[in-house]
């Protein structure tokens, strides 16, 4: 039971690249989170699914997509990376009810 | 728009004494709270919570009250160890499962 597994752990991107953000989750949870978290800000949700196939937008959206692969994956696209973008993004999963979420252990992205 | 707020960056403690961390919210929606707990390099862990039924709930040395009139709510920690220090996250959610978490709280416990 690996619980909220992310991959890749670092990345260096130039601006302008793009890439995927991997993660999966092995608890049968239905929802399923990405934030990212900057100095001074805590945790910002840029993304959420509350259950398969739905997908919403947190509060900070712009510049990613995402896609709900199937209950276990959720992933997170940087479609033309830029600096600002520069972070460590977590994946969480839930099941809605319960309310707790569990994190993964980050992904440590640079954009230069 | 920042609906959670921990208006204190850091707070430093002695071991065996009371660590006081608290949390405002402006969302009147928001029924759930909880604190996580993060160490360097690791995902944030999930602390205690409670709902807004209640204005109290206990787990070991962690207890967490909520204000619903003030929209405050604090977690104590009695007594604090130094495996402690950390960074504290509160979080409010809402009936969709909606999380917005505050900007955290550095926590050091001194010997």
């Amino acid at each position: 039971n690996a619980g909220v597994t992310q991959t890749p752990k670092f990345q260096v991107l130039k601006t302008g690249q793009s890439m995927t953000l991997q993660c999966a989750q092995d608890m049968n949870h239905n929802s399923m989170y990405w934030y990212r978290q900057d100095p001074g800000m805590g945790l910002r949700l840029i993304y959420y699914s509350a259950s398969e196939g739905t997908t919403d937008k947190g509060e900070v959206p712009n510049g990613y997509n995402v896609s709900r692969l199937n209950k276990r994956e959720f992933s997170l696209r940087l479609e033309s990376a830029a600096p600002s973008q520069t972070s460590v993004y977590f994946c969480a999963s839930s099941e809605v009810r319960v309310h707790e979420q569990y994190f993964g252990p980050g992904t440590r992205l640079t954009v230069t | 728009d920042q609906q959670v707020k921990q208006n204190s960056p850091s707070l430093s403690v002695q071991e065996g004494r009371i660590s006081i961390l608290n949390c405002d919210y402006t969302n009147s929606m928001f029924d759930y709270f909880l604190w996580y707990k993060k160490y360097p390099a690791e995902g944030p862990t999930f602390l205690i919570s409670i709902s807004s039924i209640k204005d109290k709930n206990e787990d070991g040395r962690f207890t967490v009250f909520l204000n619903k009139s003030a929209k405050h709510l604090s977690l104590h920690i009695v007594p604090s160890q130094p495996g402690d220090s950390a960074v504290y996250f509160c979080a409010a959610s809402d009936s969709w499962g909606k999380f917005q978490f505050g900007a955290g709280t550095q926590v050091v416990v001194t010997p």
